[in-house]
């Protein structure tokens, strides 16, 4: 089983549709979430830190759910400009010292007309 | 955050040759990170690096193909040795800011990457 799992999608959805992807992760030692959004041939930028139960920024809400290993993000009328692709990334400290962030593939979103 | 950058942005090598790619940050970081994107997939660590030692790989990843320097704070360096066609990938350097006091966040920002073809 991967470590971090995503449904790789594509999400086709018209404008102004809400729309929630899921992201699992089977690490329990996890510690800490994030939602990244990489556009085609760029890096990822970060959207969204999750640390406790969930994170809502604008049309953008995180929660996580630590008992089920999930973390989902929900987007709120959703814009053409949201179109890319949203890669889950989870934290684990390790003993030695510094953290080690592993990511899922990637959902791709593509926001029509 | 702080502001990354990273040459050079593309190349185009011959199998068997050396890449050296290099990751300038604007600020001091104590965490740096290389990651590899290969084609339609999502980013894997190749190495943590660690200013004045060695650089600590993941599983997978050896020194003597991917060596990497970190000289200080602010500047690394990955080596991509001996390249072979699979080794064609965007690599992408990385920091870890600390979230406050010395806990660190996790929270991680990247480079624009550079775009490797091996021919």
């Amino acid at each position: 089983r991967k470590e971090v799992e995503q449904d790789p999608g594509p999400f086709n959805v018209p404008e102004g549709a809400t729309v929630a992807f899921n992201c699992t992760y089977s690490n329990s030692a996890s510690q800490s979430f994030f939602w990244y959004r990489q556009d085609c041939r760029k890096e990822p930028k970060l959207l969204m830190s999750v640390y406790s139960s969930g994170n809502e920024d604008g049309r953008f809400t995180a929660q996580l759910n630590r008992a089920s290993q999930y973390i989902s993000l929900l987007i709120r009328d959703s814009k053409l400009s949201d179109s890319a692709t949203y890669l889950c990334a989870v934290n684990r400290r390790l003993t030695g010292g510094g953290n080690k962030l592993t990511f899922g593939t990637g959902t791709q979103l593509k926001v029509e007309l | 955050s702080a502001v990354i950058s990273q040459k050079p942005s593309r190349d185009i090598c011959q199998r068997g040759t050396s890449l050296t790619i290099q990751c300038q940050v604007d600020s001091q970081v104590t965490m740096m990170f290389w990651y590899r994107q290969q084609p339609g997939q999502s980013l894997t660590l190749i190495a943590t690096a660690n200013q004045g030692s060695e650089a600590t790989y993941e599983s997978g990843f050896v020194i003597d193909k991917f060596p990497i320097s970190r000289p200080n704070l602010t500047f690394s360096t990955l080596t991509v040795s001996n390249m072979s066609p699979e080794d064609s990938s965007i690599y992408l350097c990385s920091v870890e800011e600390l979230a406050g006091g010395s806990l660190f966040s996790g929270e991680q920002y990247f480079g624009p990457g550079t775009r490797l073809t091996v021919t």
